[in-house]
């Protein structure tokens, strides 16, 4: 079963809008990461937070986790057509165990 | 470094055909994997490898099985391959240690099953 739920699951913004997408999980998590997807191509990591952080910057994403309720959301400011893909979070939910969860994914599109 | 590669990226296959997707990185990390994406579905974890010589089940390992060939090298084999197979096949790999790292991910192959 999908451990994180991200919402909404597509979204459309002009060029220069800022995109926000959330993620909710089920379970204690050590770390929770976001990776974007363009279109046909592999996954590509953009920024982990760990379980004791609670917001998180690098260039124009900022993530925040929020461990009461299971929840993280990452903001792209300033946006591009480039930053047109598909977002995943994933978590990290036992040291060792060495398994991400991956979301069902938000679907963003910016009209240029 | 070319980081993680598979081959082969297209694949079409008839019901009851045999095939094996290969995936290798140079990465020398310690932990590989095997993931299928469908539409709608996200990612799910077949297989992962969390050192040379070990192997455990993910979230769909039925119908598949896999080969840590050593460090660099992850096979995932179809023995008899099903329409409900028909997916994108990501291979991917991540160091491991002390702290949490991202994985690496392959470019994809896409198989379809008819």
């Amino acid at each position: 079963s999908q451990q994180g739920e991200e919402d909404p699951q597509a979204l459309s913004i002009q060029e220069g809008e800022n995109a926000t997408m959330n993620c909710s999980y089920k379970t204690s998590i050590n770390n929770l990461q976001w990776y974007r997807q363009n279109s046909g191509r592999g996954l590509v990591h953009l920024i982990l937070i760990r379980s004791n952080e609670r917001e998180k910057h690098s260039g124009r994403l900022r993530v925040t986790l929020d461990t009461s309720k299971k929840s993280s959301s990452l903001l792209i400011t300033a946006s591009r057509a480039a930053d047109t893909a598909s977002y995943f979070c994933a978590t990290d939910a036992n040291f060792g165990n060495e398994k991400l969860t991956f979301g069902t994914g938000t679907r963003l599109t910016i009209i240029p | 470094n070319a980081g993680v590669t598979q081959t082969p990226k297209f694949q079409v296959l008839k019901t009851g055909q045999s095939m094996t997707l290969q995936c290798a990185q140079d990465m020398n990390h310690n932990s590989m994997y095997w993931y299928r994406q469908d539409p709608g579905m996200g990612l799910r974890l077949i297989y992962y490898s969390a050192s040379e010589g070990t192997t455990d089940k993910g979230e769909v390992p039925n119908g598949y099985n896999v080969s840590r060939l050593n460090k660099r090298e992850f096979s995932l084999r179809l023995e008899s391959a099903a329409p409900s197979q028909t997916s994108v096949y990501f291979c991917a790999s991540r160091k491991t240690g002390l702290i949490f790292y991202e994985q690496y991910f392959g470019p994809g192959t896409r198989l379809t099953v008819t």
